[in-house]
């Protein structure tokens, strides 16, 4: 069973447009961590946000967390084309170290 | 190796067939991870290592998914008696310790015909 929901599941943007992915979540946690992955490959960690923070950068990229309600939001901003990939939320619920759950996923599709 | 290695890249297997599934870590590594990912879906866990220990394999969906990584480097899943159910795609990844960044492989998809 997987602990994320990624809302929406897919995204179709104009490149220069920002991209709001959201994610929610069951059980407490240490952090959350943000994955890409482009069509037929692995998954690239963007980002992880710890539980005692509420907003993170990273470049183009802003992570926020709301503990309280479970979720998290991924902002990517001034979007470009190279962006078009998947983007997953993942949490451990175990706390330990990685064996991590993720949502389902939101498909980002930036068009030229 | 610069990242983690996954072989072979593609599988396709006979129903009933067993398969191997390699991985690489990073060199030195101490944690080694298993997902499966079902197409369209996110990836779900199945193993984990520390070095040669395997500490939680309760993702393993049935007894015909074995793994093992006897010295603490290179891990090997193994999936018995394939099935269509099992076609997916299995990532491996790793991390230098608990609570850090994960580095995935390309992973291998297998096609259970």
């Amino acid at each position: 069973s997987q602990q994320g929901e990624e809302d929406p599941q897919a995204l179709s943007i104009q490149e220069g447009e920002n991209a709001t992915m959201n994610c929610s979540y069951k059980t407490s946690i240490n952090n959350l961590q943000w994955y890409r992955q482009n069509s037929g490959r692995g998954l690239v960690h963007l980002i992880l946000i710890r539980s005692n923070e509420r907003e993170k950068h990273s470049g183009r990229l802003r992570v926020t967390l709301d503990t309280s309600k479970k979720s998290s939001s991924l902002l990517i901003t001034a979007s470009r084309a190279a962006d078009t990939a998947s983007y997953f939320c993942a949490t451990d619920p175990h706390n330990a170290g990685n064996m991590l759950t993720f949502g389902g996923g939101t498909r980002l599709m930036v068009k030229p | 190796g610069a990242g983690v290695s996954q072989s072979p890249r593609y599988k396709v297997a006979k129903r009933g067939q067993d398969v191997a599934l390699r991985c690489d870590p990073i060199s030195g590594h101490v944690s080694l991870f298993w997902y499966q990912q079902a197409l369209g879906q996110g990836p779900e866990f199945l193993t984990y290592f520390q070095n040669e220990a395997q500490l939680d394999k309760s993702g393993l969906p049935s007894d015909r998914f074995f793994a093992e990584r006897p010295e603490g480097s290179v891990s090997t899943l193994k999936i018995q008696r394939t099935q269509q159910e099992d076609s997916a795609v299995y990532l491996c990844a790793s991390s230098s310790r608990a609570n850090t960044e994960a580095f995935f492989g390309q992973g291998t998809r297998l096609t259970v015909v």
